[in-house]
């Protein structure tokens, strides 16, 4: 049973680049979510899919932010133009059923310099 | 709205001892989810625990307990007899159900648990 994938594991970039970052869910999980940490705090909630309609978004998600799921599977995170305040760990989580456990990923870490 | 309250930042102990990590949580839904998540140093968040609103019995899972009190809104867990590999940050969390039967998890700060021999 392969877990949640993430891609890349570390991204460093200078302010005002696009980054984008790939997750792969568990492969029967239908549910998939973003969520963003920081240093010291828990993680925050993002966006979420139930297969490829994304039905959730944060306030947090600024217009620079953009999340899809084309088919329903893998899911791509999206920053444009990013700021030294994006520099955090994003986190992807999948899940399959109603009020199921969320099972995250390593993780990307986001460093803007 | 949904909050989460874990007091104590960090905690150290000694191999073999008990310790108990205290969530505190707020909200006004009559049906929801608690969970527990270990981060170790390695990043990965790792499912522990969930528990109903509605069902208050408590839990025990090898070394790790569980007790849930909604008359407090608390939601402790305990770990007996420590071990070093037990180092981590330990997050619980309070979930919505989303439209579609998601979960929106709000997670407490943390708490860092230090093992030493």
């Amino acid at each position: 049973d392969t877990g949640v994938s993430q891609d890349p594991r570390h991204k460093i970039t200078k302010r005002g680049q696009n980054v984008t970052f790939r997750c792969d869910p568990i492969s029967e999980h239908n549910r998939l979510y973003w969520y963003r940490q920081t240093l010291g705090q828990g993680p925050e909630f993002l966006t979420y899919f139930q297969n490829e309609a994304q039905l959730e978004k944060s306030r947090l998600l600024s217009d620079r932010f953009s999340a899809e799921r084309p088919k329903g599977s893998f899911s791509t995170l999206e920053i444009q133009r990013t700021e030294q305040g994006d520099s955090a760990m994003y986190l992807c989580a999948s899940s399959f059923g109603i009020n199921s456990p969320l099972h995250f990923g390593n993780g990307t870490r986001l460093t803007v310099t | 709205a949904q909050k989460v309250t874990q007091a104590q930042t960090e905690i150290s102990v000694v191999e073999k001892e008990d310790v108990t990590l205290d969530c505190v949580y707020e909200t006004r839904d009559t049906t929801y989810y608690l969970f527990w998540y270990k981060q170790p140093p390695s990043g990965e968040l790792v499912f522990l625990i969930r528990r109903n609103s509605f069902d208050e019995q408590n839990e025990i899972s090898g070394r790790y307990s569980w007790n849930f009190q909604k008359s407090t809104s608390s939601f402790n867990f305990t770990i007996t007899a420590s071990q070093v590999v037990d180092s981590a940050v330990y997050f619980c969390a309070l979930s919505v159900v989303l439209t579609g039967g998601g979960n929106k998890l709000t997670f407490g700060t943390g708490t860092q648990l230090k093992v030493e021999l």
